[in-house]
């Protein structure tokens, strides 16, 4: 069974770093895309960018390249997603989701809640 | 960048009835389409891909249809467990596959 597990939810202050997971199982986790999408509070889904984690491919969304890093380990089967200085407006819910073969989002993981407050 | 825009944004229809969303892209982007279900506090799941094809265990009274700029997305007899907002996703341009603005659909 294929499943995404990502790591619990966080809360932070302005200015903290946070690193993120999502680690895979039950596929071959380097031949297939993830991805990282965002979801503000009682918004929509935004895409954020993708990593390969066969060779470390890694396409980040215009409107998000240089906000967030996105890496991946294959020896452990996990996938990263991380801020060097988090912002309030950073506060959502981040879903790391696998790229199907034919290119849509066929797996999805359960979600992690990333707070941002003083 | 790739734009998609979905209409209506949210809409009200009676159990039985057929509803129909539509998602429009900025420019062609072939049937390189995805809708996904999100019902509320709960994680998305695809319905369709390229466009018109049904994700496995997906109700056959969802289907999609068109290709290039313009698509649809029916559900046929809404049904109450059918609550839920509904994306289109243009998965042809990396690196950004953008989400449409989603269609919230409620039963009424």
């Amino acid at each position: 069974e294929v499943q995404l597990v990502q790591s619990g939810a966080e809360v932070k202050k302005p200015g903290e770093s946070l690193k993120i997971s999502c680690k895979g199982s039950g596929y071959s986790f380097t031949s297939y895309w993830i991805g990282w999408v965002r979801q503000m509070p009682g918004k929509g889904l935004e895409w954020m960018g993708i990593i390969y984690p066969g060779d470390s491919d890694t396409r980040y969304s215009p409107s998000l390249q240089g906000q967030v890093t996105i890496s991946a380990d294959k020896s452990i089967s996990t996938a990263y997603l991380q801020w060097s200085s988090l912002k309030a407006s950073d506060t959502a819910m981040y879903y790391c989701a696998r790229r199907a073969v034919a290119g849509a989002i066929d797996y999805w993981g359960q979600g992690t809640l990333v707070t941002v407050s003083s | 960048d790739i734009q998609m825009t979905q209409s209506p944004s949210s809409l009200s229809a009676s159990v039985g009835d057929t509803v129909t969303i539509t998602c429009r892209a900025s420019q062609g982007i072939s049937n390189y389409l995805a809708w996904y279900q999100q019902k509320p506090g709960k994680v998305p799941n695809l319905l369709i891909y390229a466009a018109s094809t049904l994700q496995s265990g997906v109700p056959s009274r969802f289907s999609g249809s068109g290709s290039g700029t313009d698509f649809t997305l029916t559900i046929s007899s809404l049904q109450p467990e059918d609550v839920a907002t509904y994306y289109c996703q243009n998965y042809n341009s990396a690196p950004s596959f953008t989400f449409g603005p989603g269609t919230k659909v409620d039963i009424k």
